[in-house]
């Protein structure tokens, strides 16, 4: 168990539609990480929070957007989505002060199917 | 641009063979290197990272890998592999002063009885 939580584990929804996945990370980790795993990508990094604001972003979509919240958890928030948002989203978190080279840890993942 | 490239998408291996799981990256600059495991069902766990110094760097399990700055490889490596050792593997690079991390598409290691 890493200490990372992710909210649902499993999710269901028609295209068009819009959701959100929740992540508590680690008690004191102030860095959140969003990534998308797929078939056809592999793991994609999607956008870095630290302590509330936004520090790094990869290949998100204009129709995904995230926040981080002052108790530190994350969501991430996907909308109008179609059925190539269909993936594995992980959510990570690390403490946040030393950067790249930092240990990750990862929650389970919330599976996202798209009828 | 960085870039992470993992030669193999699946590894079989008998229980008790050696494995070795290839990596090489693309940097211009100086990088971090990790290598992370996910077994089926679960998050991706860091294995091992390599941020300076010694070049061989052991990690959990028995893994352990060598940067090779020439080649610009990160292999992983374990003497004797376990049918618990079945997951996928993957390799990332980081740059230091920037918060982005690039995984590799993956290598599945499949342990045979």
């Amino acid at each position: 168990d890493s200490g990372v939580t992710q909210t649902p584990k499993h999710l269901i929804t028609a295209t068009g539609q819009r959701v959100t996945l929740r992540c508590s990370p680690r008690s004191g980790d102030l860095s959140v990480y969003w990534y998308q795993q797929s078939l056809d990508q592999g793991l994609q990094f999607l956008i870095q929070y630290y302590n509330g604001e936004e520090r790094a972003k990869g290949n998100i979509l204009e129709r995904f957007s995230a926040q981080q919240f002052p108790d530190l958890h994350s969501e991430l928030n996907l909308s109008s989505l179609e059925l190539g948002d269909s993936a594995l989203y992980f959510c990570a978190s690390s403490r946040g002060l030393a950067g790249a080279q930092e240990t990750q840890y990862f929650g389970p993942g919330t599976r996202l199917l798209v009828l | 641009a960085q870039s992470v490239t993992q030669l193999d998408s699946q590894v079989p291996v008998f229980e008790e063979a050696p494995v070795e799981l290839r990596c090489n990256y693309s940097s211009s600059v100086s990088v971090y290197l990790f290598w992370y495991v996910q077994y089926p069902n679960q998050g991706l766990q860091l294995l091992l990272k390599y941020l300076s110094g010694s070049t061989l760097v052991k990690g959990i399990n028995g893994f352990e890998a060598e940067f090779n700055k020439s080649q610009t490889s990160f292999h992983l490596r374990k003497p004797s592999v376990h049918i618990s050792d079945t997951a996928e593997y993957f390799c990332a690079v980081s740059t230091p002063g920037t918060y982005k991390y690039i995984f590799g598409t993956g290598t599945r290691l499949k342990v045979l009885a």
